[in-house]
């Protein structure tokens, strides 16, 4: 079946322009995941989704940082004002639920210049 | 303490030998563990699950987990140069309802 899909799959845009990135999960996934993850790094947590409601919003770097879900499905991350230092891999994962297997998506690539 | 910690790498094993790649996690009331194959410039894939202490094996790959030692492996047989990878550990944290990544450790099978 169809995975997570991802898009755009890259992203350039000038410093301090706004950013949307879009995550359509695997159909019937409750739980929807952002993640970070900067050339050469580890995974950064960034918020979690259990349906429509983000009951974690920890790991969002600042204010500039949002993100939806809608129907329980589609997620949008927006970024505000985007930075160099956002410049990295915006990789989302939808699973069953809670503290089930993560599937990922193939990740946008953003680069601010 | 990192919640879920791995030795970064990188881990140079010849083809053909046994890759052994470990983890070790802090909550120990984790019931299950994933682990993830990340090539270079690509997202993570999922590889095996494992949920109960002993081994489980899927082709080449077993995965080891010991909860009283808080310890997950996982071992490649015949190691292939299309193994090399970045290998990824996970735990779900219950008292905070998400899954943790471990940083990773970057394997290299030489021909």
């Amino acid at each position: 079946g169809a995975g997570v899909s991802q898009s755009p799959s890259n992203k350039v845009t000038e410093k301090g322009k706004d950013v949307e990135l879009r995550c359509d999960p695997i159909s019937g996934h409750t739980a929807l995941y952002w993640y970070r993850q900067r050339l050469g790094q580890g995974l950064e947590f960034l918020i979690y989704f259990q349906g429509n409601s983000a009951p974690d919003k920890s790991g969002l770097p600042s204010d500039r940082f949002s993100a939806e879900r809608t129907g329980e499905s589609v997620s949008t991350l927006t970024i505000q004002r985007t930075q160099q230092e956002d410049s990295a891999v915006y990789l989302c994962a939808s699973s069953l639920g809670d503290l089930r297997e993560q599937y990922f998506g193939p990740g946008t690539r953003l680069t601010v210049t | 303490q990192k919640e879920v910690e791995q030795n970064s790498g990188p881990l140079s094993v010849p083809e053909g030998a046994i890759a052994s790649l470990n983890c070790t996690y802090s909550d120990r009331g984790s019931q299950s563990f994933f682990w993830y194959r990340q090539y270079s410039g690509k997202s993570p894939e999922l590889i095996m699950s494992i949920y109960s202490n002993g081994d489980k094996e899927d082709g080449r790959f077993t995965a080891q987990l010991n909860k009283a030692s808080q310890y997950v492996s996982l071992l490649i047989r015949d190691s292939q140069p299309s193994d090399s990878a970045t290998y990824l550990c996970a735990a779900p944290y219950s008292s905070a309802s998400k899954i943790i990544f471990g940083s990773g450790t970057r394997l290299s099978i030489r021909p």
